[in-house]
């Protein structure tokens, strides 16, 4: 069974860095054509996506954002960190991570993890 | 970057009547390979995203056979033969020939 699990702190101040971890289960990001994904949902609002990194240690992220994000793997213990520096409150919502498969014929995102608030405010 | 855009924005629909829900890109999505990188995504209330469409028209595993993906290029169509009261939620495209963007949602509710 595969399962993707975000956390983060709840609140972060204005201009701090938020730090988000993905801990996943059931696959191995080692894997040709596997990557894992962070997408973003303000309240209300549309899907938005953030980042990705692959089996390979190569990474994308969204340009509008492109500045502000940093990505990570440790494969070891399963996890992915994003970093998103200078926090404003329009960058609250919640957060997910999700695999990523980009192998022949098979092109998706999923599973999904559950998501994690985060709100910021001073 | 590759915009989206889906319409309608609101789908008010009658259980057991069709639906259907474009998706159009700014660009092209067809690949040299004749892969559409285009993939479809419902988000009930409540709950995560869950992948309905893949690579244009492939159904997920698990996904009833009322959800059909259809299209090429850059316009797109979701359609659902006949809806159930659990087909409620937003429904996403996104493409992903070029990093990923998503379209604004369709919000379909019951009538």
């Amino acid at each position: 069974q595969i399962t993707l699990k975000e956390s983060s702190p709840t609140f972060v101040k204005p201009t701090e860095t938020l730090t988000l971890t993905c801990s996943f289960s059931g696959f191995s990001l080692t894997t040709p054509g596997v990557g894992v994904g962070w997408i973003r949902q303000a309240p209300g609002k549309a899907l938005e996506w953030l980042a990705i990194i692959y089996w390979d240690d190569s990474k994308r992220y969204n340009p509008s954002l492109k500045n502000r994000l940093t990505v990570a793997k440790d494969t070891s213990n399963n996890h992915v960190v994003l970093t998103m520096t200078d926090m404003d409150p329009v960058d609250a919502g919640t957060y997910f991570c999700a695999r990523r498969l980009v192998i022949v014929d098979s092109y998706w995102f999923g599973p999904w993890g559950q998501g994690t608030p985060v709100t910021v405010s001073s | 970057d590759i915009v989206m855009s889906q319409s309608p924005l609101s789908l008010p629909v009658t259980p057991g009547e069709p639906a259907s829900i474009s998706c159009r890109s700014g660009r092209s999505l067809l690949h040299r390979n004749g892969n559409n990188y285009l993939e479809w995504y419902l988000q009930k209330p409540g709950q995560s995203p869950q992948l309905l469409i893949y690579l244009g028209s492939n159904r997920a595993s698990g996904v009833p056979d009322r959800f059909s993906g259809s299209g090429s290029g850059t316009d797109f169509t979701l359609k659902i033969s006949r809806v159930e009261a659990e087909d409620v939620g937003i429904y996403y495209c996104m493409q992903s020939l070029e990093a990923y963007s998503f379209g604004q949602g369709t919000k379909l509710e019951i009538k």
